[in-house]
């Protein structure tokens, strides 16, 4: 089983709204990351989860908050979004984060969920 | 500031011929370079990487090419197959200080016709 699953697929939210993200894989991995495509631009790297710790923030506003409460569930909160943060967010998990100059762990991908703020 | 480039937005390629995606990258501590292939409305899938201790990695109809020197890596799919159409990401990462970068290049859309 390959597979990270995201709830829900699509979300519209107005700015005054709280909404979750969810993310789930079942693959054993410890590291479990959030990503943000906006159309035609590449995933930006949002957040790392490793060993069910934050591990990286990438400089992401506070509107924005991660969680995760077991090794196979990664969770986004959104709260006060702003329109612009319309885009596709992606989950994606591997078996660990490199340390050093190990060898590189895949990242699988779930299908994202499409959110659109009004 | 791009650090991870795909110059060509869309490629297309005859059925049976060889598709070649390049990419581009500006910091030098990158030390692992990954390509992915991207559906509609799917995530991204991992197809191959590389180390920067290889200059080359093969899987199936697969190729990764890497020059270290121009900072450049490519991927040759051959022979390119109409369910290779989709648009393909590489990506870069790196481990440095504790600080880690995975970046993802702009994706170049790549059209097989039969």
């Amino acid at each position: 089983d390959t597979e990270v699953t995201q709830t829900p697929k699509h979300l519209v939210m107005g700015m005054t709204n709280k909404k979750s993200l969810k993310c789930e894989q079942h693959m054993g991995h410890r590291a479990m990351y959030w990503y943000k495509q906006k159309a035609k631009k590449p995933p930006e790297l949002m957040f790392v989860y490793s060993y069910e710790k934050l591990s990286i923030n990438e400089s992401v506003p506070s509107r924005f908050s991660p969680e995760c409460p077991n090794s196979s569930l990664l969770n986004l909160h959104l709260h006060a979004l702003q329109p612009e943060d319309s885009a596709l967010y992606l989950c994606a998990s591997s078996q660990a984060i490199p340390r050093g100059r190990e060898k590189q762990e895949t990242q699988y991908f779930g299908p994202g969920t499409r959110l659109l703020v009004l | 500031d791009q650090q991870v480039k795909q110059n060509s937005p869309s490629l297309s390629v005859q059925e049976g011929r060889i598709s070649i995606l390049n990419c581009d990258y500006t910091n030098s501590m990158f030390d692992y370079f990954l390509w992915y292939k991207k559906y509609p409305a799917e995530g991204p899938t991992f197809l191959i990487s590389i180390s920067s201790i290889k200059d080359k990695n093969e899987d199936g109809r697969f190729t990764v090419f890497l020059n270290k020197s121009a900072k450049h890596l490519s991927l040759h799919i051959v022979p390119s197959q109409p369910g290779d159409s989709a648009v393909y990401f590489c990506a870069a990462s790196a481990i440095s200080s504790g600080t880690y970068k995975y970046i993802f290049g702009t994706g170049t859309r790549l059209k097989v016709l039969a």
